[in-house]
């Protein structure tokens, strides 16, 4: 079965970057689907940020893009995101997700790491 | 970006009713729609895809439906077990966008 974890501090002090690591099993990240991030804000509102794809491509929100850096390790098979400069406003859960881009939705999740920005 | 504008925002229903929660994109997005369920503490779980399609293990109680750029989720005499966030989700275009979510109370 597919599983996805994410991992990292769940405190980040301001102007500092937040790294986080999507470790997946039961499925190789080089061999087809997007694998995501996404975050879900104090109030419910989600976001995606961005992914990387099983090339090694990626596609980042532009809400984002000057501060988000997603990567990988294939040899590990996980996926990484950095966010750099964060703000209070940067506090949220953060997913990893799974993107059948064939169906068109994602299948798989990770439970969510809850991120503070404080200092 | 495509602004997709969710509503209501919150309902309270009955296990009688018919829940309907709609999604209006602000341009066409062909059907790339799907909806998705959170319950609290744990990650969105995958209702209906291609605005229409009822994803594995999905109740048949659920179903999704489009007129014109409006996308609608609808849940027939839901079960206290329905109780939770539901957000739609436009992938017609990246940044794909979410709707802000309606949080439903099953009572």
């Amino acid at each position: 079965e597919v599983q996805l974890q994410e991992s990292g501090p769940g405190l980040v002090k301001p102007s500092q970057s937040l790294s986080l690591t999507c470790s997946v099993t039961g499925y190789s990240i080089t061999s087809s689907y997007r694998w995501n991030w996404i975050r879900k804000f104090p109030g419910n509102k989600l976001e995606w940020m961005g992914y990387i794809n099983s090339a090694g491509s990626t596609n980042y929100n532009p809400s984002l893009k000057s501060r988000i850096s997603i990567t990988r390790d294939t040899s590990k098979n996980q996926f990484f995101l950095q966010v750099n400069s964060v703000t209070t406003e940067d506090t949220a859960t953060y997913y990893c997700a799974r993107w059948d881009w064939e169906l068109d939705y994602f299948d798989y999740w990770g439970q969510g790491v809850m991120v503070t920005v404080s200092s | 970006d495509i602004q997709m504008t969710q509503s209501p925002a919150s309902l309270s229903a009955s296990l009688e009713e018919i829940v309907t929660i709609t999604c209006k994109a602000s341009q066409g997005i062909d059907d790339y729609l799907s909806w998705y369920q959170q319950k609290p503490g744990k990650s969105p779980q995958l209702l209906i895809y291609d605005a229409t399609s009822l994803a594995d293990g999905v109740p048949s109680r659920f179903s999704g439906s489009r007129s014109g750029t409006q996308y609608s989720l609808k849940i027939s005499r839901p079960q206290v077990d329905d109780s939770g966030i539901y957000y739609c989700l436009q992938s017609y275009s990246t940044p794909y966008t979410f709707g802000a979510g309606t949080k439903l109370e099953l009572k």
